[in-house]
């Protein structure tokens, strides 16, 4: 069975704090997503890793994927209350067209 | 371009009564998902079509939930009968790929269930 398992599950932080999020699993990835949820509304795309070790920014958001494509980490620096979400990394298992969300983190970003 | 249409955005039925979900995917998107959300949690796949044909229903409980897209546009996830345990809201995604390297998906909405 591939499981993405996030941590942490929920995390609550003062505005202009940094955090990170991490999505670990034992399987390989072909590829990476990170999406982000808000009540009410379904997940929306935040970027996608593929290539192992990959790095990529989005504004204060910076993603990373694990050189054995087996783990990803979603930074945020200087958090707002916009930040304020479902982070949900998901992925398809090398191999197969399976893919699956992970445990999912739950962030609130207090003004 | 307009987004990945669901309709009704909630619902409530008392148990044992049907109920159905309507989804309208993204122009040109071949592959659809429905998905089922408990609150807080991932999205967990039910059933996934590539054009009409459902190419992975492993994790759709066949006994009570159907589900169809028969022109290979839009589709409809049918409950009969619901219970208590079937309130969560159900997404439909869809998807302009259909290789192994890339998943990226594009939500509805999503419909809230509540069943009584």
């Amino acid at each position: 069975t591939q499981l993405l398992e996030q941590s942490p599950q929920f995390l609550s932080i003062q505005e202009g704090e940094n955090l990170t999020v991490y999505c670990n699993s034992s399987s390989v990835f072909s590829s990476l997503q990170w999406y982000r949820q808000e009540p009410g509304e379904g997940p929306v795309l935040l970027v996608t890793v593929v290539t192992g070790g990959e790095v990529k920014k989005l504004k204060r958001l910076t993603f990373q994927f694990g050189d054995a494509r087996k783990d990803s980490s979603l930074h945020i620096t200087a958090a707002q209350p916009g930040d304020t979400g479902l982070y949900l990394c998901a992925g398809g298992a090398r191999g197969t067209y399976k893919y699956i969300f992970g445990t999912g983190t739950r962030l609130k970003v207090l003004a | 371009e307009a987004g990945v249409v669901q309709s009704p955005r909630y619902k409530i039925i008392e148990k044992k009564q049907p109920v159905a979900f309507w989804c309208n995917p993204i122009s040109g998107h071949n592959t659809l998902y429905w998905y089922l959300q408990n609150l807080g949690q991932g999205p967990e796949l039910l059933i996934r079509y590539e054009n009409e044909e459902a190419v992975d229903d492993s994790q759709l409980p066949k006994d009570r939930f159907s589900a169809e897209r028969l022109k290979g546009v839009d589709s409809t996830l049918k409950i009969q009968p619901a219970e208590l345990g079937d309130s969560a809201v159900y997404l439909c995604a869809s998807s302009p790929f259909r290789t192994e390297r890339y998943h990226e998906q594009f939500f509805g909405p999503g419909t809230r269930l509540t069943v009584l």
